[in-house]
């Protein structure tokens, strides 16, 4: 069975600082790896997403991913964050694309952004 | 593009009341869609899978009678929560993928129920 474990259940940090949340996961097959992120009293918005390929994923607003499969990890990182970043930071798990995989969330991690 | 609504947003109900929420894909058609829940602080757990046409799977541990879904059209799936009771209370969220499969859940904004 697959789980995702997110290391730190809250990350406080100033503003213009780097963050870096933490996610691991186990599966006994290949897998594909997501990080959501959800503002306050509202639905779940696509991050970034690793599926294949380049190990290294970007998303448009400066968060940046590594799937390592040594290390069965996939840790978020911002080198400057900002108080707009301010949310809940979820990664989730899936091994099915074709048939629309379920997915597995890790217990989330608030991360807040202090000015 | 790929926007998915809920409503209502919010709802406050009796106890013993039945609660509808709908969920709906706007700009898109999904053959599958999913329920969540979600407890504050917590993280979202997968209630039951639902496929345009076909009876909805249920997670272990959620009852289906209870947690009655519809998914009657490509762009409507309904959760209809019966005999509401006061731990029913959670934010529930829904997901769709579209007809051409693929890796991307697209989430809905979520529907908050407080049960009196």
């Amino acid at each position: 069975a697959q789980s995702v474990t997110q290391l730190d259940s809250q990350v406080p940090v100033f503003e213009e600082a780097p963050v870096e949340l933490r996610c691991n996961y186990s599966s006994s097959v290949s897998v594909y790896l997501f990080w959501y992120v959800q503002y306050p009293n509202q639905g779940l918005q696509l991050l970034l997403k690793y599926l294949s390929g380049s190990t290294l994923v970007e998303s448009i607003n400066g968060f940046e991913a590594e799937f390592n499969k040594s290390q069965t990890s996939f840790h978020l990182r911002k080198p400057s964050v900002h108080i707009s970043d301010t949310a809940e930071y979820f990664c989730a798990v899936s091994d099915s694309l074709n048939q629309g995989g379920k997915l597995i969330f890790g217990q989330g991690t608030e991360l807040s952004v202090k000015p | 593009g790929a926007v998915v609504s809920q409503h209502p947003s919010w709802v406050i109900c009796k106890s013993g009341t039945s609660v509808k929420i709908e969920c709906r894909s706007l700009d898109f058609q999904a053959t599958t869609m999913f329920w969540y829940r979600q407890f504050p602080k917590q993280s979202l757990m997968l209630m039951a899978t639902s496929n345009e046409g076909s009876k909805a799977t249920y997670e272990q541990g959620v009852e289906k009678d209870k947690f009655l879904i519809n998914h009657a059209s490509l762009t409507l799936s309904t959760l209809t929560v019966t005999s509401a009771h006061p731990e029913d209370s959670s934010f529930y969220i829904c997901s769709a993928i579209g007809l051409a499969g693929g890796e991307t859940q697209y989430f809905g904004p979520g529907t908050r129920l407080l049960v009196l």
